[in-house]
């Protein structure tokens, strides 16, 4: 399985756009970058998930670019309670989720 | 919206006792999945079951065991308990794989059981 990177932390303010880039090198073709959500004491939820170009709903938008060795996760005008861990995964379809250490964004007033 | 169920909530254990997890998935799921979270730790695959048969199998004790019923709930047995066992167990579920949904690996998480070990 493919493993990636992501900044262990970010900080950002309310009504901010925030980005979080995820390398993924070993990427294979079958993989999809899947992102998820986590609040403490709760389970992951999942936000996005795309194969290649741009993807988006209604609560993020998903960059990946043409080599898909990297994505990024773009949140728009974050609140507080955007404040959780953000995991970036690659895996192919329906199958485990493999969890690396996600990014806690921290999202003050 | 139905969520996954998970029961109990919290649970508290002695050394070399044994516990039962029980998971209900969401009405139509038929994949369940069990993670183990342990505190300050990113969430760990231990097994999955699709259509009630064994799909794969992650970084699983042997002393723990699962199954999942005919009607789709899934049970984990963890037995001989260790301290190392306290975590938060989730257990997950998602969409028959011909639903035509476009995210394939949007599972469905529970709200989680907390395994204390004393």
């Amino acid at each position: 399985l493919a493993k990636t990177t992501q900044p262990i932390s970010m900080d950002s303010y309310e009504g901010q756009e925030v980005n979080i880039t995820c390398s993924h090198n070993n990427i294979a073709t079958n993989d999809y970058i899947t992102w998820y959500q986590q609040f403490p004491s709760q389970g992951p939820r999942f936000i996005i998930q795309g194969y290649k170009t741009k993807v988006t709903n209604e609560v993020a938008s998903l960059f990946i670019p043409a080599d898909r060795k990297s994505s990024t996760l773009s949140l728009p005008r974050v609140s507080l309670s955007d404040t959780a861990v953000y995991y970036c995964l690659v895996v192919p379809a329906f199958q485990k989720l493999v969890f690396g250490t996600g990014t806690r964004l921290l999202v003050s007033p | 919206a139905a969520g996954v169920i998970q029961s109990p909530r919290h649970l508290i254990k002695e050394k070399r006792e044994t516990a039962t997890l029980k998971c209900y998935p969401i009405p139509r799921h038929d994949t369940v999945y069990w993670y183990q979270q342990g505190p300050g730790q990113d969430p760990q695959f231990l097994i999955s079951f699709y259509e009630k048969m064994q799909s794969d199998k992650g970084s699983i004790p042997d002393r723990f065991s699962a199954q999942q019923f005919s009607d789709y709930h899934s049970e984990l047995n963890m037995s001989s308990l260790e301290l190392g066992d306290s975590a938060l167990y989730f257990c997950a579920s998602s969409l028959p794989r011909d639903a035509g949904t476009p995210s394939y690996n949007e599972q469905f998480f529970g709200p989680g059981t907390r395994l204390t070990v004393l």
